[in-house]
């Protein structure tokens, strides 16, 4: 079985553009977390979304949004970027029930913001 | 407010020594604990979960203790190689229910030396 997938994996971008991040989890997985990891810290939850519904917001501006469509693959939008938005995005996906407990991370986009 | 504390220093050990981390929170009361690692450039890969009832949990070399008195989590890798050298992060559930959020400590990156 596949893992999670992300694409793209690099991508760069100048302050004020927009983008658009995608994240297809693993099969049979209906939640989806998306998280922000700047280097040398460890990841900072973005959102969580359970069978197309958002389940969990953390602190971050109303600029970051997600969806996640109904074969449960997500989108994360960040608008107005900020060279502080340069980070590695990672999508990670959880058991069927959508609780807690292990998540499995893709390989993150890598996003540089110029 | 809560927070979550990794050794900040590299850890560099020999082959064959036994590595421990250690992992506090404070401000928490969570339902458990997992541990991750992560290599340069990829996602973090779980590796173990220990509730909060559970005083200690091994998988092969990894052992992992949980006292919720101290606030307190210690990982062992026995045994240690050269391929067990990564970033190792600890992760706790937020305390909400089923929201799925993780926070991450800041990891602590471990050298093995042959």
């Amino acid at each position: 079985d596949a893992g999670v997938t992300q694409s793209p994996t690099h991508l760069i971008k100048t302050r004020g553009q927009q983008v658009t991040l995608r994240c297809s989890p693993i099969s049979g997985h209906k939640s989806v977390s998306w998280y922000q990891q700047v280097l040398g810290q460890g990841p900072q939850f973005i959102f969580q979304y359970y069978e197309k519904e958002e389940r969990g917001r953390g602190n971050f501006p109303d600029r970051f949004s997600a969806r996640q469509f109904p074969n449960y693959s997500s989108e994360l939008n960040v608008n107005a970027l900020l060279l502080g938005d340069s980070a590695l995005y990672l999508c990670a996906s959880s058991s069927p029930s959508g609780g807690e407990e292990t998540q499995y991370f893709g390989p993150g986009t890598r996003l540089l913001v110029l | 407010s809560q927070k979550i504390e990794q050794n900040s220093e590299a850890l560099n050990i020999q082959e064959g020594k036994t590595a421990t981390l250690t992992c506090n929170y404070t401000n928490y009361s969570p339902a458990y604990l997992q541990w991750y690692r992560q290599d340069p450039g990829r996602g973090p890969v779980f590796l173990l979960l220990i509730r909060e009832n559970e005083k200690e949990k091994r998988k092969e070399r990894l052992k992992v203790t949980f006292d919720t008195t101290l606030k307190q989590s210690l990982f062992h890798i026995t045994a240690s190689q050269p391929a067990d050298s990564a970033t190792y992060l600890c992760a706790l559930d937020s305390g909400s229910s089923n929201t799925g959020k993780l926070i991450f400590g800041q990891g602590t990156t471990l050298q093995v030396k042959p």
